[in-house]
């Protein structure tokens, strides 16, 4: 069975960082699209940031330059490093495994994490 | 980016009805949206890909229907278990993005 746990979310000051961990079982992270979605109360879902199998990146307007998606794949774990976190990057972050299915990835979200809660206050 | 509107925002609707939402899009996303159900306390679940597709596992109730701008995900026969939020989500373009959601509530 694919599983996916997040950890590392918590309460942080603006302007400070954070690194949420994926780990997955089930399923190889560096063979799959994967990405981080968080929700937030007053903004609901939004996508944060993808990792392609080849290594290719991408990234939501308002974390670029900011955020940055990588893996491990001797501990098929995925990360997301936050720098310079501001209060509006409060949410739940989930990482999620793209949609597979006859040969072809989505960028949709099939797989996801139970969610690691993101504060940013003082 | 791409917007994406659902409607209506609530649904109050009686288990075995027939439930009907709407998702527009901003600009055309040709068929590249998809629906998920989201509970409460839950991760979101996708149902329906490349807007006509159901999902792997996914009952046949549900269904989705649509192309360029105008989305359909409609349930034939409401279940229990059906009461819940939903997303549409497009991946035409960057960023991907989804509609605010829509609360199927049991009237």
């Amino acid at each position: 069975d694919v599983q996916l746990v997040e950890s590392g979310g918590g309460l942080i000051q603006p302007g400070g960082s954070l690194r949420l961990s994926c780990a997955a079982s089930g399923f190889t992270v560096s063979s799959n699209y994967m990405s981080w979605v968080r929700q937030s109360p007053g903004k609901g879902l939004e996508w944060v940031s993808l990792i392609y199998s080849g290594g290719t990146t991408y990234y939501a307007d308002s974390v670029k330059g900011r955020f940055t998606i990588s893996r491990d794949n001797s501990k098929n774990t995925l990360y997301l490093q936050m720098n310079s976190l501001r209060a509006d990057d409060t949410a739940v972050y989930y990482c999620a495994a793209h949609y597979y299915t006859s040969g072809i990835y989505y960028n949709y979200f099939d797989y996801w994490g139970q969610g690691t809660p993101v504060t940013v206050s003082s | 980016e791409i917007v994406l509107t659902q409607s209506p925002a609530t649904l109050s609707l009686s288990p075995g009805e027939r439930a009907t939402l709407s998702c527009r899009a901003s600009q055309s996303v040709s068929t590249y949206l998809a629906w998920y159900q989201q509970k409460p306390g839950q991760a979101p679940r996708l149902l329906i890909y490349d807007a006509s597709n159901r999902a792997t596992g996914i009952p046949a109730r549900f269904s989705g229907s649509g192309s360029g701008t105008d989305f359909t995900l409609t349930i034939s026969s409401l279940e229990p278990e059906d009461f819940a939020v939903y997303y549409c989500q497009q991946r035409r373009d960057w960023p991907l993005t989804f509609g605010g959601g829509a609360k199927v509530e049991i009237k």
